[in-house]
């Protein structure tokens, strides 16, 4: 399959929880990294291969997977975190990069 | 990790050929360690992914774009370029050239992004 799909919006209240899932059939063999961008700016790495956390990244971003599904969970969320974020990964033959369609978290 | 920068013209015309360069530093292109990319993004919408190129000479396209985009690179100015012929208003965008990884394929450095519109 050649597609990621993302819900279009998550909304959460400061400090609670907000979780942002990517589905496709590659995921379950491709790495998924997870971009953060701000208006006007380029996008920022956040989580890369599923789990892994860039540094300089808070702790309260964190990444997994299961199956087709991948997550991005921000705990505590800050009204800082309110962006648009983007999954990314490859076809199932590692030959075309993928991204969703990017969610829009509202703090 | 290495800086990039695009470049182009901010105009092209309906029918002829978008061409961009993007410029390398911090790094040298001939690496192994990267593929380099180009990603646009239309005003108010999503990320879309181009193409790549490495320094083996092998390329890969979006297969939606791929008969229009040609991608290569000059090792003596450290410089990587897209070229996108037949262009029309749906190919208005923000340009972004990248340096992804090799092996685990994640976009690591990002250009700051050169508008391109398509309008005659």
């Amino acid at each position: 399959s050649s597609e990621l799909t993302q819900s279009p919006s998550v909304s959460v209240s400061p400090g609670q929880t907000a979780r942002i899932t990517c589905s496709g059939d590659a995921l379950s063999i491709q790495y998924t990294h997870w971009f953060q961008q701000k208006p006007g700016q380029a996008p920022i790495l956040v989580i890369y291969k599923d789990t892994e956390r860039p540094s300089g990244i808070p702790e309260r971003f964190s990444g997994s997977s299961s199956g087709t599904t991948v997550t991005l969970t921000i705990s505590g969320v800050q009204a800082e975190d309110e962006a648009d974020y983007y999954c990314q990964s490859e076809d199932s033959d590692g030959n075309s990069v993928l991204f969703g369609g990017g969610t829009k978290l509202t703090v | 990790q290495v800086q990039l920068q695009e470049s182009g013209p901010g105009l092209v015309k309906p029918s002829q050929t978008l061409s961009l360069i993007c410029t390398v530093s911090g790094g040298s292109i001939t690496t192994d360690n990267y593929y380099w990319s180009w990603i646009r993004q239309p005003a108010g919408k999503g990320l879309e992914w181009i193409g790549r190129i490495y320094i083996s000479g092998t390329t890969n396209r979006n297969p939606s774009l791929k008969s229009r985009v040609t991608l290569s690179m000059d090792t003596s100015k450290n410089q990587f370029s897209l070229q996108l012929t037949s262009v029309t208003a749906a190919d208005t965008a923000l340009y972004y050239c990248a340096g992804t990884l090799y092996g685990d394929n994640r976009i690591e450095s990002w250009g700051r992004g050169t508008l391109v519109t398509v309008s005659s």
